[in-house]
């Protein structure tokens, strides 16, 4: 089955700066990657996705980058802020798949915007 | 509020006794996925609908556990003779599109 590798595991960066996450899969016929963002007590939430036949998304602050010969894609946000601060969860499907059409996440990034 | 609706939040029980939760799914989201999370870990697959057919189940999936969906609308997750490792949050997420999951916050059950 796949298995989602996700780095790093806790994150500090000052207000203003830029934080990056970055996930490696191991099921190359994945062809689909949200990024969720999860806050205390509360329910992940999708921020953006990827699909395999593009190599970047961007969403004003945030952007996904996917590089499927390596197999591993990256969350960016830029001018961090302090309401950025929460887990973020990499995941990986193949849709195409006739069984296992469930995703497969990471372990998670804590990210601390410091102000 | 038209997403992902879970009930209860939060459930404490002794070990041995049986819950169950509910999931009511963004209405006309066909596909329906029960989930756990342990502290500090992503969020781990139990089971899949696909309106009112259970199409898939982990392994996590043990036999005191049950899911239905009868009318392919709300959802229960039941167990059975609960024990200390059960305790976790257990999400509900649905999709109309394979992939794209909304999930509800969730029913954190502790078992003492």
């Amino acid at each position: 089955g796949e298995n989602v590798e996700q780095h790093p595991s806790t994150l500090s960066v000052q207000e203003g700066d830029s934080a990056v996450i970055k996930c490696t899969y191991s099921d190359s016929a994945s062809n689909y990657f949200p990024w969720y963002k999860q806050e205390l007590g509360k329910g992940p939430q999708l921020i953006i996705d990827i699909r395999s036949n593009v190599g970047e998304k961007k969403d004003q602050r945030i952007a996904v980058t996917l590089n499927k010969t390596a197999k591993h894609f990256s969350l960016h946000i830029t001018e961090t802020q302090p309401e950025d601060s929460a887990v973020y969860f990499c995941a990986a499907l193949n849709s195409l798949s006739g069984s296992a059409r469930q995703l497969t996440f990471g372990s998670g990034t804590q990210l601390t915007v410091l102000p | 509020d038209t997403g992902v609706s879970q009930d209860p939040r939060h459930k404490i029980t002794k070990r041995g006794q049986n819950v169950t939760f509910r999931c009511d799914p963004i209405s006309e989201h066909n596909r329906l996925y029960w989930y756990r999370q342990t502290l500090g870990q992503g969020p781990e697959f139990l089971t899949y609908f696909q309106n009112e057919a259970q199409l898939e189940k982990s392994r996590l999936l043990s036999d005191r556990f049950s899911a239905e969906r009868p009318k392919g609308s709300f959802s229960t997750l039941e167990i059975q003779r609960t024990e200390q490792g059960d305790s976790a949050m257990y999400l509900c997420a649905s999709s109309l599109l394979v992939g794209e999951l909304f999930f509800g916050e969730g029913s954190r059950l502790t078992v003492l």
